[in-house]
């Protein structure tokens, strides 16, 4: 079993849907969790970085973590087809390596 | 430049070559970390320096693969005797702390 779990998708939504991609891990030593997108034949673009429990919010993207669980989501509101990508959460523990999940590819139709 | 550059973007090699892959981090950056990254998967740690010390190799696949940034800048990945499972898109991050890394393109290896 991998340390983190994602769904891999792929995940078709029309433009303008509320969108939620979520992870799993098992690891309770992990601190630090973010969100990143990948295009096609692009590294992966941070989007959103949280160490605490609870949501975080930037324009149209809301992180949530829940420790307890050890579940985290990214929501993404208004969804636009340039939003379609490959969406990847990772993991660490202070300042190491980050573990990542196998990613969810969205594709947002117009 | 503004952000993490690597090259080349695209090799290809016979299977038996030696390959080496560039990447240049954000400047002031710290910490420098090279991932693998297979088809559909997720990136995978390979390597970790913080400045020109190799911190952590545990993700190294064999012996075959070899890192080093000898002056905390630059760092090179090197693969001797390529195999075809070494192909995959290699991609390197830099990192003030090591938390928020950011990424490069990455280098896209194919042994034929």
């Amino acid at each position: 079993q991998k340390e983190v779990e994602q769904d891999p998708g792929p995940l078709s939504v029309p433009e303008g849907a509320i969108v939620s991609l979520n992870c799993t891990y098992s690891n309770s030593a992990f601190q630090y969790f973010m969100w990143y997108r990948q295009y096609s034949r692009k590294g992966p673009e941070l989007l959103m970085y949280t160490y605490s429990s609870g949501n975080k919010e930037d324009g149209r993207f809301t992180a949530q973590v829940d420790k307890s669980s050890k579940y985290i989501s990214l929501f993404i509101r208004d969804s636009q087809p340039s939003d379609s990508a490959t969406y990847l959460c990772a993991t660490n523990n202070a300042g190491n390596m980050l573990t990542f999940g196998g990613g969810t590819r969205l594709m947002v139709k117009p | 430049g503004a952000g993490v550059s690597q090259s080349p973007r695209y090799k290809v090699a016979k299977r038996g070559q030696d390959v080496a892959l560039r990447c240049d981090p954000i400047s002031g950056h710290v910490s420098l970390f090279w991932y693998q990254q297979a088809l559909g998967q997720g990136p995978e740690f390979l390597t970790y320096f913080q400045n020109e010390a190799q911190l952590d190799k545990s993700g190294l696949p064999s012996d075959r693969f070899f890192a080093e940034r000898p002056e905390g800048s630059v760092s090179t990945l090197k693969i001797q005797r390529t195999q075809q499972e070494d192909s995959a898109v290699y991609l390197c991050a830099s990192s003030i702390g090591g938390d928020e890394q950011f990424f490069g393109p990455g280098t896209r290896l194919t042994v034929l």
